[in-house]
């Protein structure tokens, strides 16, 4: 069965500092894994996805990833954070290309000036 | 401009109403789903649609209908029968085909009980 944890509900960081929001998944198959961005009583956006081609994925805003297959890990950095980037944040992962999407349940970023 | 719409943005049911979301999308995907959002939970998924005339119940089914006549459009039915039903709805779809195709949502209906 797939599964995705994310490891913390609520991060704060000021303005400029790094983001880092974690993400485990568990998956017997190779997984597809995307990170999604929501402000609030908005849709859901794509940040950024993984494939299985390059390990360290760039998403946009300044967003990226890295896939660690050892340590089933997909976690999702910014090396300065603006004001804009307070949202929530969900990690996602699919089995193949028809697979059902199992959600994280999301991380709420908040952004300090 | 292609995307997913879906309406209206805000709705209020009374008790023992039915009541039905829409969502629309152009841009040809064979898969359609309706998500339920609420705080702290994620998303969890009613349920989803590969093909036009055939759907399946995804982990919250119960209280709820779809209907999948027409590839663009996949309504979803709030029955009486769904005991808790004001919460965050997303509509959301994507190609069948090719690795690594992510899901497009709309912009959510906010469901209120009054």
């Amino acid at each position: 069965a797939q599964s995705v944890t994310q490891l913390d509900s609520h991060v704060s960081v000021s303005e400029g500092t790094p983001v880092l929001l974690r993400c485990n998944y568990s998956s017997s198959y190779s997984p597809s894994l995307f990170w999604y961005v929501q402000h609030p009583n908005k849709g859901l956006q794509l940040l950024l996805k993984y494939t299985s081609a390059a390990t360290l994925v760039k998403g946009i805003n300044g967003f990226e990833a890295e896939f660690k297959k050892s340590e089933t890990s997909f976690h999702l950095t910014k090396p300065s954070a603006h004001m804009s980037d307070a949202a929530e944040y969900f990690c996602v992962v699919r089995r193949g290309s028809q697979g059902n999407l199992i959600f994280g349940k999301g991380t709420k970023l908040s952004v300090k000036p | 401009d292609g995307g997913i719409t879906q309406s209206p943005k805000y709705l209020f049911r009374k008790e023992g109403q039915n009541v039905t979301l829409s969502c629309e999308q152009n841009l040809n995907h064979d898969a359609m789903y309706w998500y339920r959002q609420d705080p702290g939970q994620g998303l969890r998924l009613i349920y989803y649609s590969q093909i036009v005339n055939d759907f399946q119940k995804g982990d919250i089914a119960e209280g709820y209908s779809v209907s999948r006549e027409k590839k663009e459009s996949f309504p979803l039915t709030v029955t009486s029968a769904q005991k808790n039903p004001t919460a965050f709805y997303l509509c959301a779809s994507s190609p069948t085909q090719g690795m690594g195709t992510e899901a497009f949502f709309g912009q959510g209906t906010r469901l209120t009980v009054v």
